[in-house]
């Protein structure tokens, strides 16, 4: 069957350090891969896509590599802040070619003054 | 530009009855899809339209149907409601053409089914 797993745990990390989620997925052959941030209660913000054929991408703090032979996501945020806790949800486009997307349940994010 | 909207942002509904949710797209933008978002869990495809046409369909029942205007915005009705309804009801907006694949969310609408 079709699974997106991501930690249920959430990562609590010390403000200034790197914090570092995975997204690991099987039976699908995704196009693309993005990364959204959801605040409670909020609906989910864009940050990062990543294609099938490239291996890394950064905006400002945020990284993603993609490696779809281990089919697996890393998202990293770099001197984390505690702006920065929010849950973080990895998301599939389920077929080339259009925009329907599979998501994780999401990995919630506590940064620590 | 606003962004997506949504609306309503919250409501309480009894089980049998029915729900209408509506949806603004971004400027611009040509494709709604819908998703269903249960506590703890991460949202789930119920459908998507484009030229007022249902162009996909995720794994919901008949309950569940939609609309697109010529506008663009979008309906979402769910008939029959069960407790199991009970989730946050969220609308992405994205263009179509030119290999857009950014959805831009909305804040939702908070279902409860009571």
């Amino acid at each position: 069957s079709q699974k997106i797993e991501q930690n249920s745990e959430a990562l609590n990390i010390q403000e200034g350090k790197t914090a570092t989620l995975t997204c690991n997925y099987t039976n699908y052959s995704p196009a693309y891969l993005q990364w959204y941030r959801q605040d409670p209660g909020r609906g989910p913000v864009f940050l990062l896509l990543i294609r099938e054929n490239e291996k890394e991408k950064r905006k400002e703090r945020l990284k993603v590599t993609f490696d779809t032979t281990l089919k697996q996501s890393l998202f990293h945020i770099t001197a984390s802040q505690p702006a920065d806790s929010a849950t973080y949800l990895c998301a599939l486009a389920v077929l080339y070619g259009n925009n329907r997307l599979a998501f994780g349940k999401g990995n919630q994010v506590v940064v620590i003054p | 530009d606003a962004g997506v909207t949504q609306s309503p942002t919250h409501l309480i509904k009894t089980r049998g009855q029915q729900v209408t949710l509506r949806c603004s797209p971004k400027s611009g933008h040509d494709t709604v899809s819908w998703y269903q978002q249960a506590l703890g869990q991460g949202p789930q495809f119920i459908f998507q339209y484009y030229e007022e046409e249902e162009r996909q369909r995720g794994n919901f029942p008949d309950r569940f149907s939609g609309h697109q205007f010529p506008n663009y915005s979008s309906e979402l009705n769910v008939n029959a409601l069960l407790l199991g309804d009970s989730a946050l009801y969220l609308c992405a907006s994205s263009l179509s053409a030119g290999g857009q694949e950014t959805q831009y969310f909305g804040p939702g609408t908070r279902l409860l089914v009571l």
